[in-house]
């Protein structure tokens, strides 16, 4: 699978939009990019998932780029419980395949009164 | 709707002790398992995953084993713990082309 690169943190005012980006410079044509985040304590927790096309669900935009080496996820409207720690997550497998997904260190987001 | 238990939440072991953490998936039949491991300030390390009963793969050499007896039931263990056990342990599983769904955690100090 991939590797992939984030920032290990980053502040956002609360109620702005949060961008959250995530370079994946070796990826293959059929490697999915997935978002899981988590918050402190608890376990991880599915955002999103794409292969080429943006896509957006009740929780998140995702932002592929044309040449798929990088994405961003958006949070829209970010709020006091979106703090956690976001995994950018680059695997062969929707769903991640029999064997797991391999998590990074990714980005600790702080949403700020 | 599918459901996933751990327990316990929280233990505090003596080295040397042995250690098990039950993890039961309910409302799905034949998903894969897995357990992972986060260490403190650490990302989460994926130990064994199973496609099937009695079927454990195992990612890293370790002080750890596990099992599935049941279909919906994944079993972490150890004879003896080391302090370097000392983490939060997540159970998580999937079914088909599906996303990881993880558990509460059970978070073990080790003294």
């Amino acid at each position: 699978d991939a590797k992939t690169t984030q920032p290990p943190s980053m502040d956002c005012a609360e109620g702005r939009a949060a961008n959250l980006p995530c370079n994946h410079s070796t990826i293959s044509g059929n490697e999915y990019v997935y978002w899981y985040r988590q918050i402190h304590s608890q376990g991880p927790q599915y955002i999103i998932h794409g292969l080429k096309n943006n896509e957006t669900n009740e929780m998140a935009s995702l932002i592929i780029t044309e040449d798929r080496k990088s994405s961003t996820l958006i949070l829209p409207h970010a709020t006091l419980r979106d703090t956690a720690v976001y995994y950018c997550i680059v695997t062969r497998y929707s769903g991640g395949g029999a064997d797991g997904l391999t998590f990074g260190k990714g980005t600790h987001l702080i949403i700020q009164p | 709707s599918q459901t996933i238990h751990q327990w316990p939440a929280t233990l505090v072991q003596p080295v040397g002790s042995p250690l098990s953490l039950e993890c039961t998936v309910e409302g799905t039949s034949n998903p894969n398992l897995y357990w992972y491991r986060q260490a403190a300030g650490r990302g989460l390390q994926l130990l064994f995953y199973s496609v099937g009963i009695g079927q454990i793969s195992s990612e890293v050499p370790q002080n750890l084993s596990a099992s599935r007896p049941q279909d919906r039931q994944f079993i972490l263990s150890s004879k003896k713990l080391l302090l370097s056990d000392s983490g939060f342990y997540l159970c998580a599983w999937r079914r088909e082309d599906r996303e990881l769904f993880f558990g509460e955690g059970s978070r073990l100090t080790v003294l």
